[in-house]
């Protein structure tokens, strides 16, 4: 069966620190992975998508990025951090348009 | 304007009670999907719907595909349906969510 691990659950880290999540998937190949935020009192909003190893989507100009160094694996990585990185950070992974989507645990970042 | 809109925003019920949460999408979509988030804010996915109608448990979840409306009703709620429920609709390569329902269910 497929599952999907995200971590740290939670996270505190001092503003200008760097930061570096990681969402590995097992059991499914070549899935099509996210990365989410969602701030407080906001709805869920799409940061990056990948389709493959190295192909990565960006869908808001930030100051993070992200990364697929295997097919399973996707990174999310900032360099130095803001106050406003805050927030609730969801990783995910389907298999195409019209399958399933399944989530990970997600990460509760506070920067200080 | 938000290309998936929910409604209501919060919701307080008393157990028991027929719950209905609705979702509006401006977008053509390829699925659209039930997401429930608990205070701990991990997320589980209740329901994929492309067309019709599908049930689980007490969760009833419709989809009107041409009137671009879905629906998520739960019957005889109880204090643990309390939680955050999500409407996200699947285009393209990507997922647009609802700001979510806050749902309180009182015992």
């Amino acid at each position: 069966s497929q599952t999907i691990h995200q971590w740290p659950a939670t996270l505190v880290q001092p503003v200008g620190s760097p930061l570096s999540l990681e969402c590995t998937v097992e059991g499914t190949s070549n899935p099509n992975l996210y990365w989410y935020r969602q701030a407080a009192g906001r709805g869920l909003q799409l940061l990056f998508y990948s389709v493959g190893i190295g192909q990565i989507s960006s869908e808001v100009p930030q100051n993070l990025s992200a990364s697929r160094p295997q097919d399973r694996q996707f990174i999310l990585s900032s360099k130095k951090l803001l106050l406003s990185d805050s927030g609730f950070y969801l990783c995910a992974w389907g298999e195409g348009m019209n399958t399933e989507a399944f989530f990970g645990q997600g990460t509760r970042l506070t920067v200080v | 304007k938000n290309e998936v809109e929910q409604s209501p925003q919060n919701l307080t019920a008393q157990e028991g009670e027929f719950i209905t949460i609705n979702c509006s999408y401006s977008v053509g979509i390829s699925a659209l999907h039930w997401l429930q988030q608990h205070p701990g804010g991990g997320i589980v996915s209740l329901f994929m719907l492309s067309s019709g109608k599908k049930k689980h448990g007490r969760l009833i979840a419709t989809i009107n595909i041409q009137e671009k409306h879905s629906s998520l009703h739960i019957t005889a709620s109880h204090p643990r349906d309390s939680a955050v429920y999500i409407c996200a609709v699947r285009f393209n390569n990507d997922m647009r969510f609802g700001a979510g329902t806050r749902l309180t269910v009182k015992p």
